[in-house]
């Protein structure tokens, strides 16, 4: 599986957008970029996925640098639930996830 | 509500004496997954099923062993559990094992292998 690179972590204030980064330079034309977040003593939770385009949706956005080497997941108002382990994952043909250690998210007042 | 439950949620057994974690999803879905996740290691796979009575090994499959018998239920099976599968445990599901489709995980099983 291609590999991904996330900072370890990253700190944000309430309310304010949160941009979390992710490198994937050896990614592949199949290869779709999921998110994932796993929030303090719960199991990982779906947030967004996309192929070559923009997405948005009621969680966040996932802006895809269009050499696809790169992927940014934006929250647009950081609140304290956010606050959690964010996992950038490629996903090639077949559904196996391959987590990383992800960029672990602290948001304060 | 659609879901992945797993019971039990916190468990704590003895070398060597089996043990089964249940799984069940309620979505119909035809992909289901185990991993455990370990400090500084992440979460691993540990099997997964394609589909009723298609099953196949993860990245760490030593020492599981998996069923799948009917669509909703996929249970883990630790035959002679060993303190090195102390761990935390979760099952997932999805539609279709498919690159685009999200995973749903269950709320996780602790366990503690003295």
């Amino acid at each position: 599986d291609a590999k991904t690179t996330q900072p370890n972590s990253m700190e944000s204030n309430e309310e304010e957008p949160v941009h979390l980064p992710c490198n994937h330079s050896t990614i592949s034309g199949t290869d779709y970029i999921h998110w994932y977040r796993q929030l303090p003593s719960q199991g990982p939770e779906y947030v967004i996925h996309g192929l070559t385009s923009n997405v948005n949706n009621r969680m966040a956005s996932l802006a895809i640098a269009e050499d696809r080497k790169s992927s940014t997941l934006i929250l647009h108002r950081a609140t304290l639930r956010d606050a959690a382990v964010y996992y950038c994952i490629l996903r090639r043909l077949g559904a196996k996830l391959t987590f990383g250690t992800g960029t672990q998210l602290k948001v304060e007042l | 509500e659609a879901q992945v439950t797993q019971n039990p949620r916190y468990l704590i057994t003895v070398t060597g004496k089996k043990l089964t974690v249940t799984c069940s999803q309620n979505m119909n879905h035809e992909y289901m997954s185990w991993y455990r996740q370990d400090p500084g290691l992440g979460l691993r796979q540990i099997y997964y099923s394609m589909n009723v009575e298609v099953t196949d090994k993860g990245d760490v499959p030593e020492g599981y062993k998996v069923s799948r018998k009917e669509k909703r239920n996929f249970p883990l099976i630790l035959e002679s559990p060993s303190p090195n599968q102390t761990s935390l445990y979760f099952c997932a599901s999805s539609p279709r094992a498919s690159e685009y489709n999200e995973q749903f995980f269950g709320p996780g099983t602790r366990l503690t292998v003295l």
